[in-house]
C-alpha cells in the first residue's frame, strides 16, 4: 500500500497568512493527489484534485502544487472559517489512502 | 444539486451486521464511480470501498475485505454497504462519496460496535 504523511500534524496560524502543508507518498504517484477540508462536525470538502485543480467553488485562495512523491496545499490570506483539518489522498492505486490530517488552528 | 444522504447506521454488537444505503439525487448516478469512506471517533479519514458505475469493478481495504459488500442499485440511484462480523474498531462515521478522485460527500451515518 501506499503511505501517505502529512506535515506538519498541526499547525497555528494567524487571520491573513499564508501557510503551506505538506503531503508525501511512498512512491511515485504521478499527480494523483486530492486536498480535503473538514470542519468539526461536518463532512470533508473537496478542494483539489489532479495535485492542483480545484474542484469547482473553492476559492482561488487554495493552490496545490506537486508531482511524483512530494505536494503541497497552499491557503492565503487566512480567514476564520479557513481554519479546519486537511487531508491529502492519493489515488493513483488501490487502496485510496489518505494522510493523517493536519490541523490548521488560529494562533 | 448533488446529494448524497446515508442512512442504517447504528447500535451493533460485536460480530452482528448492518447494512448501510445511500441516497443519490442531482447527478446521473448510473454513470459514476462511487465509494465509502469512514472516520472513526476523534481520527482520520480511511478509505474503505469503491464500486464502478456498472459494478464491475469493486475495491475493499484490507482492513474490511471479506467482511464487507459494496453494492450498488442503478436503477434506485442507491449505494449500498452490507457490513458483516462486525468489530469494535468498526465504529465510526460511514460517508458515501462520489467519483474518483472524490468530488461530494454525504453527511455521514454513525456505526457504533458495542456490547
Amino acid at each position: 500500500d501506499i503511505q501517505m504523511t502529512q506535515s506538519p500534524s498541526s499547525l497555528s496560524a494567524s487571520v491573513g497568512d499564508r501557510v503551506t502543508i505538506t503531503c508525501r507518498a511512498s512512491q511515485d504517484i504521478n499527480n494523483y493527489l486530492a486536498w480535503f477540508q473538514q470542519k468539526p462536525g461536518k463532512a470533508p470538502k473537496s478542494l483539489i484534485y489532479a495535485a492542483s485543480s480545484l474542484q469547482g467553488g473553492v476559492p482561488s485562495k487554495f493552490s496545490g502544487s506537486g508531482s511524483g512523491t512530494d505536494f503541497t496545499l497552499t491557503i492565503s490570506s487566512l480567514q476564520p472559517e479557513d481554519f479546519a483539518t486537511y487531508y491529502c489522498q492519493q489515488y493513483y492505486s488501490y487502496p485510496y489512502t489518505f494522510g493523517q490530517g493536519t490541523k490548521l488552528e488560529i494562533k | 444539486e448533488v446529494q448524497l444522504v446515508e442512512s442504517g447506521g447504528g447500535l451493533v454488537q460485536p460480530g452482528g451486521s448492518l447494512r448501510l444505503s445511500c441516497a443519490a439525487s442531482g447527478f446521473t448516478f448510473s454513470s459514476d464511480g462511487m465509494n465509502w469512506v469512514r472516520q472513526a471517533p476523534g481520527k482520520g479519514l480511511e478509505w474503505v470501498s469503491y464500486i464502478g458505475s456498472s459494478s464491475s469493478v469493486v475495491y475493499y481495504a484490507d482492513s474490511v475485505k471479506g467482511r464487507f459488500t459494496i453494492s450498488r442499485d442503478n436503477a434506485k440511484n442507491s449505494l449500498y454497504l452490507q457490513m458483516n462480523s462486525l468489530r469494535g474498531e468498526d465504529t465510526a462515521v460511514y460517508y458515501c462519496a462520489r467519483l474518483r478522485p472524490i468530488e461530494d460527500w454525504g453527511q455521514g451515518t454513525l456505526v457504533t460496535v458495542s456490547s
